[in-house]
C-alpha cells in the first residue's frame, strides 16, 4: 500500500533539472509532497487532487494521473536549497496519508 | 503561532525502560499524527487522532506502545517497555483535516541502549 517513488536518489548541478515520480496501487484521492532536510521535520510543498490539477510552488511544479494513480514532481533551475528528501504521500480513501520512502536529492555548486 | 512542539528533542534510555514522548499541536487543528522515522521503514504513521478520539491505530507496532490525547492542545507516545529496536526519530504532526497539509514538529530522537 506504501507508495513506490523513483529515482532513490538524483545528484544535480545547480540549474538542472528534475523529476521524482510516485506511484500507487491503489487509486487516490490526492498526493501530498514534502521536503525534508538532514536533521529536520518535513515540510509542507504541495497537495494535489483528483482531476489531473497541477500545482506550483516557485519552480516546483507537479501533476497528478489520477488514472495511472501515478504523480510526478518537477524541480527546475535546480538551487542548492532544493537539497533533501522528498517525500510523497498518497491518501486511499478512508486513510491518513501514507509516505513513500522517499527520494535524496543532492544539488551542488 | 508556535508550531507543533515536541518534547523531549532527544532521548536515551536503556532497554526495559518506560519512555514518554510528548506533543502539543497547532492550536484549533482537529487531527493529530504520530510518526516514526527510520533509514530501513521510511516515515511509518503510527496512530492519528479526530478531536482527541484515536481513529486508526494500526500502525502501532505492539501493545508495547500506547498513545494518548486527553485534551486538544496535549498527546503522549508511551514505550513501556522500551527496546533497542525503537530507537528512530518520533514526529507528531497536527492537521485542520485528515488530508490537508500537515505540519510537523521538529522530532524527537530516541536511542535506547
Amino acid at each position: 500500500q506504501q507508495p513506490v517513488q523513483s529515482p532513490q536518489a538524483v545528484i544535480l548541478r545547480e540549474g538542472e533539472d528534475a523529476v521524482i515520480n510516485c506511484s500507487s496501487s491503489k487509486a487516490l484521492y490526492s498526493v501530498h509532497w514534502y521536503r525534508q532536510k538532514h536533521g529536520e521535520a518535513p515540510v509542507f510543498l504541495m497537495i494535489l487532487l483528483k482531476g489531473g490539477e497541477q500545482k506550483g510552488h516557485e519552480k516546483i511544479s507537479a501533476s497528478f494521473n489520477e488514472k495511472k494513480q501515478q504523480s510526478s514532481l518537477y524541480l527546475t533551475a535546480s538551487q542548492l536549497s532544493y537539497s533533501g528528501t522528498y517525500f510523497c504521500g498518497t491518501d486511499p480513501a478512508g486513510t491518513a496519508l501514507i509516505f513513500g520512502k522517499g527520494t535524496t536529492l543532492s544539488v551542488s555548486s | 503561532d508556535a508550531g507543533v512542539i515536541q518534547s523531549p528533542r532527544h532521548e536515551v534510555t536503556e532497554m526495559g525502560q518506560e519512555v514518554t514522548l510528548r506533543c502539543k499541536p497547532i492550536s484549533g487543528h482537529d487531527y493529530l499524527f504520530w510518526y516514526r522515522q527510520t533509514m530501513m521503514r521510511g516515515l511509518e504513521l503510527l496512530i492519528y487522532f479526530n478531536n482527541n478520539v484515536p481513529i486508526d491505530d494500526s500502525g502501532m507496532p505492539e501493545d508495547r506502545f500506547s498513545a494518548k490525547m486527553p485534551n486538544a492542545s496535549f498527546s503522549t507516545l508511551k514505550i513501556q517497555p522500551s527496546e533497542p529496536r525503537d530507537s528512530a526519530v518520533y514526529f507528531c504532526a497536527s492537521s485542520p483535516s485528515r488530508t490537508y497539509e500537515q505540519y510537523f514538529g521538529p522530532g524527537t530522537r530516541l536511542t535506547v541502549t
